[in-house]
């Protein structure tokens, strides 16, 4: 979707376990980010990052890690620390996270189904 | 804080008929509002924004939408929906004084249109 590609589609993770779900995008953003996407409460925002080797928390970052050590990579963690992973895991980009894209659009890859075994 | 409500969990509605998606929204600032529509298993689709400028928005789809300053809401609109419109549609918001390019988004309705 839009020239953000997440992967695997769907995950499996054992307790203890940490996964990491990929997100990739070739649009050239300078942000990304981590929504989470759990049945009738929408999507909430896990971590973002406007730029390249910085991010910051969102709503629900406990349990969650992520990094950026490349413009077009934003990889997320899901440690043993989030009891609670079971949900639908979206990735989206924007041109540019700083205060004078506020009305840019967000473009979202198609998500990730986390379950627990 | 910003915050997004749609209050509906489902619309449904005959094909054909009008259809309207409510969302309301709360923010310090003037708002940037945003709708968003998605397919079972899949990403979220831009469907149209309101920033500044004429209180009724166009946009993809056929869909449309009026911003009320007022009422603080944004509802999203079409004259004649289609069964293919059947979809989960979000709201979302971002404060105009954020320094940031995050939304907030609503719990999402679903629509369901009819034959």
């Amino acid at each position: 979707d839009g020239g953000i590609t997440q992967s695997p589609k769907y995950l499996f993770r054992k307790e203890g376990q940490n996964v990491t779900l990929s997100c990739e995008q070739n649009l050239n953003h300078d942000a990304m980010y981590w929504y989470r996407q759990d049945p009738g409460q929408g999507l909430r925002l896990i971590y973002y990052s406007q730029i390249v080797n910085d991010f910051q928390k969102g709503d629900i970052a406990e349990g969650y890690s992520v990094s950026r050590e490349k413009k077009e990579s934003f990889p997320l963690t899901v440690t043993s620390a989030q009891k609670n992973p079971t949900a639908f895991y979206l990735c989206a980009s924007s041109i540019s996270g700083l205060i004078k894209a506020t009305n840019e659009k967000l473009f979202f890859g198609s998500g990730t189904q986390l379950s627990v075994l | 804080a910003q915050s997004v409500a749609q209050p509906e969990d489902q619309v449904n509605v005959a094909e054909g008929n009008p259809l309207t998606v409510k969302c309301t929204y709360s923010v310090s600032g003037n708002p940037y509002l945003f709708w968003y529509v998605q397919y079972p298993n899949r990403g979220l689709q831009f469907l149209l924004k309101y920033i500044t400028g004429d209180n009724l928005v166009k946009g993809s789809y056929g869909f449309e939408a009026e911003f009320n300053k007022s009422q603080t809401s944004f509802h999203l609109k079409k004259p004649s929906a289609l069964v293919s419109d059947s979809a989960l549609y979000f709201c979302a918001v971002r404060e105009g004084r954020s320094n940031t390019g995050k939304l907030i988004f609503g719990q999402g309705t679903t629509l369901q249109v009819k034959p």
